[in-house]
């Protein structure tokens, strides 16, 4: 059975920095693709950035423009985002999520999610 | 603003079919997705463009393209049904992801 599990959502000053990471289980993590996925509260989802399996190709959503990165631990099955200069906006559930490839295709698991709030 | 678009709500009878539509130039050339999402809870893939049906979906759920708009059918809507549906695809470049804004169905 495919896990996600996130951790690290927490209330945040604005330009402060904050790092949510996420463990995956049930599936072999180094062979697939993974992606951050957002959703404001009460609004849609939101796609962040993605990763492949050798981190060779890290893309990202116009609105990050250089404050977030993407990583991974292929031997801890972690998958990281690193925030910086964080504003209100960035309030969000963060969803950590798997795609069906090696690459940008269909993401097809989810995590549960994890708050992120950045107020002063 | 989103490159894919949906409406905002959508209600269907029980028992009914409903189709939620989404549209966006990118569908011309890129598959789209559909996710379930119920109050509370993480989305959930319901129809691939690539794979159909994830193992556990109901087969009343299925999906189409036709030029730059793609379909979610429900045929025989139940009330377990009623979540927000989101359509998802690459955008124009290939290179990124993108969600359209959700519809919101509601069975009566």
């Amino acid at each position: 059975e495919v896990r996600l599990v996130e951790w690290g959502g927490t209330l945040v000053r604005p330009g402060r920095s904050l790092r949510v990471s996420c463990e995956a289980s049930g599936f072999t993590f180094d062979d697939y693709a993974m992606h951050w996925v957002r959703q404001p509260p009460g609004e849609g989802l939101e796609w962040v950035a993605g990763i492949t399996s050798n981190s060779d190709n890290r893309v990202y959503a116009g609105f990050v423009k250089g404050r977030f990165t993407i990583s991974r631990d292929n031997a801890k099955k972690y998958l990281h985002l690193e925030m910086n200069s964080l504003r209100p906006e960035d309030t969000a559930y963060y969803y950590c999520t798997k795609d069906e490839r090696n690459i940008v295709s269909t993401i097809d698991y989810w995590g549960q999610g994890t708050q992120v709030t950045v107020s002063s | 603003s989103s490159e894919l678009s949906q409406d905002p709500a959508v209600s269907v009878a029980l028992g009914q079919t409903v189709r939620i539509t989404c549209q966006g130039d990118s569908l011309r050339n890129y598959y789209a997705n559909w996710y379930q999402q119920k109050p509370g809870q993480a989305p959930v893939l319901v129809f691939s463009a690539r794979n159909n049906r994830p193992s556990g979906i109901p087969d009343r759920f299925s999906g189409s393209t036709s030029a730059n708009t793609a379909s979610l059918t429900i045929t025989g809507a139940q009330a377990e049904d009623e979540a927000d549906y989101y359509c998802s695809s690459r955008d124009s470049s290939g290179y990124l992801l993108v969600f359209g804004g959700g519809t919101k169905l509601t069975v009566l």
